[in-house]
């Protein structure tokens, strides 16, 4: 079975861009949540969905935005970049509760010049 | 923030020898402790889990130790290979507090080991 996958894989942006970032959840999997991870540090929680509803938010900035769509398939947004948002921006499914397992995607790697 | 530490920071260990890294949290209310194993340019993968009503859980090589009331849990690879270099983060679960029964998991920051032929 396919694991998560996340597009686009690299990006490149310059400073006060906007960006979309995709996710589709492993086959089955209802729930996604969004992690950023700087170089050097472990994954900082952004936003969890689940069944289409926000269920969690970490301490980001509004310029940081999210959604779930019917297929359970997710997107990341960030507006107005900043050089700081430059990281891995990692993806990670459960199969039903936010409270399982969750498993992560290759990540999509953001470069804000 | 919940905080989960995590110790060493880097860790050299001969081929064959005992890995060991440790990590520490102050919120009782965390009830699920992962281990993920990271390679450079990819996404963490579960290695193993625990929960707290359990004090060691074994797969393979690879062992989690868990001490409720000291509230401290331990990741032992044993027989390490250099194929096991990589960067190894714990995890812990814990319900969003002001959110719609959300979880989240807090992360440690990594320990990068490096086992040596």
């Amino acid at each position: 079975d396919a694991g998560v996958t996340q597009s686009p894989t690299h990006l490149i942006k310059t400073r006060g861009q906007h960006v979309t970032l995709r996710c589709s959840p492993i086959s089955g999997h209802k729930s996604v949540s969004w992690y950023q991870q700087v170089l050097g540090q472990g994954p900082q929680f952004i936003f969890q969905y689940y069944e289409k509803e926000e269920r969690g938010r970490g301490n980001f900035p509004d310029r940081f935005s999210a959604r779930q769509f019917p297929n359970y398939s997710s997107e990341l947004n960030v507006n107005a970049l900043l050089l700081g948002d430059s990281a891995l921006y990692l993806c990670a499914s459960s199969l039903r509760e936010p409270r399982e397992t969750q498993y992560f995607g290759p990540g999509t790697r953001l470069l804000v010049l | 923030q919940q905080q989960v530490k995590q110790s060493p920071q880097s860790l050299i260990v001969q081929k064959g020898g005992i890995s060991i890294i440790n990590c520490a949290y102050e919120n009782t209310a965390f009830d699920y402790f992962p281990w993920y194993q990271q390679f450079p340019g990819k996404g963490p993968a579960l290695l193993i889990a625990i929960r707290p009503d359990v004090s060691e859980k074994k797969e393979g090589r690879f062992t989690i130790s868990f001490n409720k009331s000291a509230k401290q849990f331990s990741l032992h690879i044993m027989d390490s290979q250099p194929g096991d270099s990589a960067t190894y983060f714990c995890a812990a679960n814990y319900l969003l507090s002001n959110s719609n029964s959300g979880y989240a998991l807090n992360f440690g920051k990594g320990t990068s080991l490096l086992v040596t032929p």
